[in-house]
């Protein structure tokens, strides 16, 4: 079955250290986003890639890294400098830029403690 | 600025009782227009979308929306709630840009009671 995969499902991380986060597609989609939720606020942009070896920072990048050096995945690196990396995080595919339908994959919940 | 309100937080409907959730966007460019549902603690799916043509487009779950544009609008209702249908729901609008992504309310949330 064609999808998006998320992994973990929860992470639990100490302060002050470095983590990251899966998201695998086979979609054959070329664009990946990732997107931060937390509760009221909607879903925000992290960071999106329309191809490969080249990404965006989207409305909330600071404290967050990403590499696309695969057209199938998009790992997320959450750096010690998020002052409040606890949330949801939500990767997404699309075939091509934001006019078409985003696909999402499950989510990763991360908490630091 | 570009941006996507949804004014109400929370809502509660009795089942089998119609619903419309309120989504007005502020957009630059030519506008296409998204409804996804999400459960707890899952991804989001999408429920309908509108790029062009007619301004009341069909979605899944028996889903439908209308566009206006002169109210910059494009509000999702169902004639008929199920408990299923109690989930988030969240408005998103993007642009046929090259390099553009997609924004999106800050969601609002369906109770149905019995």
């Amino acid at each position: 079955d064609g999808g998006i995969t998320q992994s973990p499902k929860y992470l639990f991380r100490k302060e002050g250290q470095n983590v990251t986060l899966s998201c695998e597609q086979n979609l054959n989609h070329d664009a990946m986003y990732w997107y931060r939720q937390d509760p009221g606020q909607g879903l925000r942009l992290i960071y999106y890639s329309q191809i490969v070896n080249d990404f965006q920072k989207g409305d909330i990048a600071e404290g967050y890294s990403v590499s696309r050096e695969k057209k199938e995945s998009f790992p997320l690196t959450v750096t010690s400098a998020q002052k409040n990396p606890t949330a949801f995080y939500l990767c997404a595919s699309s075939v091509q830029g934001a006019t078409v339908e985003q696909f999402f994959g499950p989510g990763t919940r991360l908490t630091v403690l | 600025a570009q941006s996507v309100t949804q004014p109400d937080i929370h809502i509660t409907v009795s089942e089998g009782a119609s619903l419309e959730l309120r989504c007005n966007y502020s957009y630059g460019a030519t506008p296409y227009l998204f409804w996804y549902v999400q459960s707890p603690g899952q991804g989001l799916q999408l429920l309908l979308k509108y790029f062009s043509g007619d301004t009341l487009v069909q979605g899944i779950k028996g889903f439908e929306a209308e566009f206006k544009r002169s109210q910059s609008s494009f509000n999702l209702r169902k004639p008929s709630v199920h408990w299923s249908d109690a989930a988030e729901y969240f408005c998103a609008v993007g642009a046929n840009q090259a390099g553009t992504a997609l924004i999106f309310g800050k969601g609002t949330t369906l109770s149905v009671s019995s």
